[in-house]
């Protein structure tokens, strides 16, 4: 099994749709992370929590909001899709000293908004 | 913010040859990573090389830093077709959260 595991893997919705990016994982880190990918482009990062009860914005937070519902449970959500937001989406963890500690990611959740 | 560059973009070379790519960065760093991603896939966790050291190695990849220049690189010896994929550098500085670069495309042909 997948230490970070992301459901979807494919979704295709409509513009102005409410949808939800859920990730999980085994590992027990403390840390967790939202990323975008866009083609040949690198990571962006969406949004991060260091705990339950931490939740900050990345460079790309705008159309996009998170809950860490648990330490092992971290979902990102599309309040209303639009077109550019159509992606490849990642969570990742990492371990609390982050500083040395390299991130582990999912698999990906490939999003397109029509 | 504190985005890597890979250079090349892209690299395209035989199985058995070595393949070296470049990263650039722009202020003081804490430790820099190299990625790998399969196409589609989640990135893999490389090598980690922190800011007072300046080489490691793991198995067939050798990582080099420069913090003078404010570069690092990636040498993969011996390449497979299995290496196949792109490669991300990506670094932090202070508390900041990891930034990734655009990545190089390694394609090895067999």
């Amino acid at each position: 099994d997948a230490d970070v595991t992301q459901t979807p893997r494919n979704r295709i919705t409509k513009t102005g749709k409410r949808i939800m990016l859920e990730c999980s994982q085994t590992k027990g880190h403390d840390r967790m992370y939202w990323y975008r990918q866009d083609p040949g482009l690198g990571l962006q990062l969406i949004y991060y929590s260091f705990d339950v009860k931490d939740i900050n914005k990345g460079e790309i937070s705008d159309g996009y909001s998170v809950s860490r519902q648990a330490q092992a449970k971290f979902s990102l959500s599309l309040e209303s899709a639009i077109p550019n937001q159509t992606a490849l989406y990642f969570c990742a963890t990492s371990f609390k000293q982050w500083t040395l500690s390299p991130l582990h990611f999912g698999n990906g959740t490939r999003l397109t908004v029509t | 913010s504190q985005q890597g560059e890979e250079d090349p973009q892209a690299l395209s070379i035989q199985e058995g040859e070595n393949a070296t790519m470049n990263c650039s960065y722009k202020t003081s760093i804490n430790n820099l990573q190299w990625y790998r991603q399969n196409s589609g896939r989640g990135l893999v966790h490389l090598i980690l090389i922190r800011s007072n050291e300046r080489e490691k190695h793991s198995g067939r990849l050798r990582v080099t830093l420069d913090t003078s220049k404010k570069s690092s690189s990636l040498l993969i010896t011996a390449s497979r077709a299995a290496d196949t994929a792109s490669y991300f550098c990506a670094m932090n500085s202070g508390y900041s959260t990891l930034t990734f670069g655009k990545g190089t495309m390694l394609l090895v042909s067999p």
